[in-house]
């Protein structure tokens, strides 16, 4: 089972609302990543936990918040975000170096975000 | 800062063609380099991974190769089929958890 499974799919929300992206892997990947992507742009890096906790935080406005709860699952919490947050949203997992030479990241298929 | 380009932007050629797409990287000093693949607003498909200690992979139709010391990575689709028709990323990674991806090529096969 290689799959990363993100919910929901679709997303749309108001500048006042609060709501949370899911992501869920059973491969036994110690790193997990969110990823935000614009229109005709490459992912960008947003958080990274390893071993479940945070290791990377790109400099993201306050109003993302991920967490970790255990191993195989990974949120962000999104409050008071603005249009311009609009994007595709990625998660993504892999081993890290100490867990194996292997180091493939696995993607799920993205949460698409609409705020308005 | 490692930076990442991918050459062309944007490729389209007929079926049956056999193709190459480049991926150069400022920064010798690489753990991996991963080739994936992205359909209109979906997800990344993982095609290949690349350990810096290795030459090339290969997977079906598909063969990436890799030369640190130059800073270059190919990856070649033999038999382009409509299918193929995607964008594909590379990405470096250089030993922490940070994937450096590229801009990408928009690759369309005309059947």
């Amino acid at each position: 089972d290689t799959e990363v499974t993100q919910t929901p799919k679709h997303l749309v929300m108001g500048m006042t609302n609060k709501k949370s992206l899911k992501c869920e892997q059973h491969m036994g990947h110690r790193a997990m990543y969110w990823y935000k992507q614009k229109a005709k742009k490459p992912p960008e890096l947003m958080f990274v936990y390893s071993y479940e906790k945070l290791s990377i935080n790109e400099s993201v406005p306050s109003r993302f918040s991920p967490e970790c709860p255990n191993s195989s699952l990974l949120n962000l919490h999104l409050h008071a975000l603005q249009p311009e947050d609009s994007a595709l949203y990625l998660c993504a997992s892999s081993l890290l170096p100490g867990q194996g030479l292997n180091t493939e990241a696995f993607f799920g298929q993205g949460t698409r975000l609409t705020v308005v | 800062k490692q930076e990442v380009t991918q050459i062309p932007a944007a490729l389209s050629v007929p079926e049956g063609e056999n193709l190459v797409l480049n991926c150069s990287f400022t920064d010798s000093a690489i753990y991996n380099l991963q080739w994936f693949r992205q359909d209109p607003g979906k997800g990344l498909t993982s095609l290949l991974l690349i350990q810096s200690s290795q030459r090339e992979q290969t997977s079906g139709r598909l063969n990436a190769s890799l030369d640190k010391s130059s800073g270059r990575s190919t990856l070649y689709i033999a038999a382009s089929q409509p299918g193929d028709s995607a964008t594909y990323l590379c990405a470096v990674g250089g030993g922490s958890e940070k994937l450096v991806f590229g801009k990408g090529t928009k690759l369309t096969v005309n059947p």
